[in-house]
């Protein structure tokens, strides 16, 4: 199994439609959970960090779920510029002192046409 | 202005050839990190160090070598690298351990690589 999988998409919305994401990962000691946003050809950019009890910015809401070790992100009211790819990124703790692993799912392809 | 720089921004080598790519931070962030990344793939790590030293190494061939020699500099040697190599090759930094902000990674534009 891989450590965090995703939605393989493409989704192919409206504008205007809600669209949701799921990712789910396999270390039940992650702690720290992201949702990252990469335009084609540029490097990716944090969109939100994901926390417990789960966290809204404007049109993004994202969720954790720890007991089934998912997460998840819902889009509303979606405009043409959240055309993107949306990855996951989970880490996945190593010896106290260090760096965490920060492993990314493998990417949904997210297109809104009008 | 992105706040981690990467040069060069592209690069083509041959296969004899070295290189290097370098990486440059000045967030006081104490990780960084070198990910690689083929198209239509999402980014696949390859090297970590946590405060200037080497934390994980997932198992990349001998060919690539990392080496940090300050805590804003991260640099990638390459040599005699396959045409399989050719890539987008990220590097990122961030915080470590629970400050506020720790596994929050912030990228450079990228160096994009072309082996022949």
């Amino acid at each position: 199994r891989k450590e965090v999988e995703q939605d393989p998409g493409p989704f192919n919305v409206p504008e205007g439609a809600t669209v949701a994401f799921n990712c789910t990962y396999s270390n039940s000691a992650s702690q720290s959970f992201f949702w990252y946003r990469q335009d084609c050809r540029k490097e990716p950019k944090l969109l939100m960090s994901v926390y417990s009890s789960g966290n809204e910015d404007g049109r993004f809401t994202a969720q954790l779920n720890r007991a089934s070790q998912y997460i998840s992100l819902l889009i509303r009211d979606s405009k043409l510029s959240d055309s993107a790819t949306y990855l996951c990124v989970v880490n996945i703790p190593q010896v106290t002192g260090t760096a965490s692993k920060l492993t990314f799912g493998t990417g949904t392809r997210l297109q809104v046409t009008l | 202005d992105t706040e981690v720089t990467q040069t060069p921004k592209h690069l083509v080598m041959g296969m004899t050839n070295k290189k290097s790519l370098k990486c440059e931070q000045h967030m006081g962030h104490r990780a960084m990190y070198w990910y690689k990344q083929k198209a239509k793939k999402p980014p696949e790590l390859m090297f970590v160090y946590s405060y200037e030293k080497l934390s994980i190494n997932e198992s990349v061939p001998s060919r690539f070598s990392p080496e940090c020699p300050n805590s804003s500099l991260l640099n990638l040697h390459l040599h005699a690298l396959q045409p399989e190599d050719s890539a987008l090759y990220l590097c990122a930094s961030s915080q470590v351990g629970t400050v506020s902000g720790a596994n929050v990674l912030t990228f450079g534009a990228g160096s994009r690589l072309t082996v022949l």
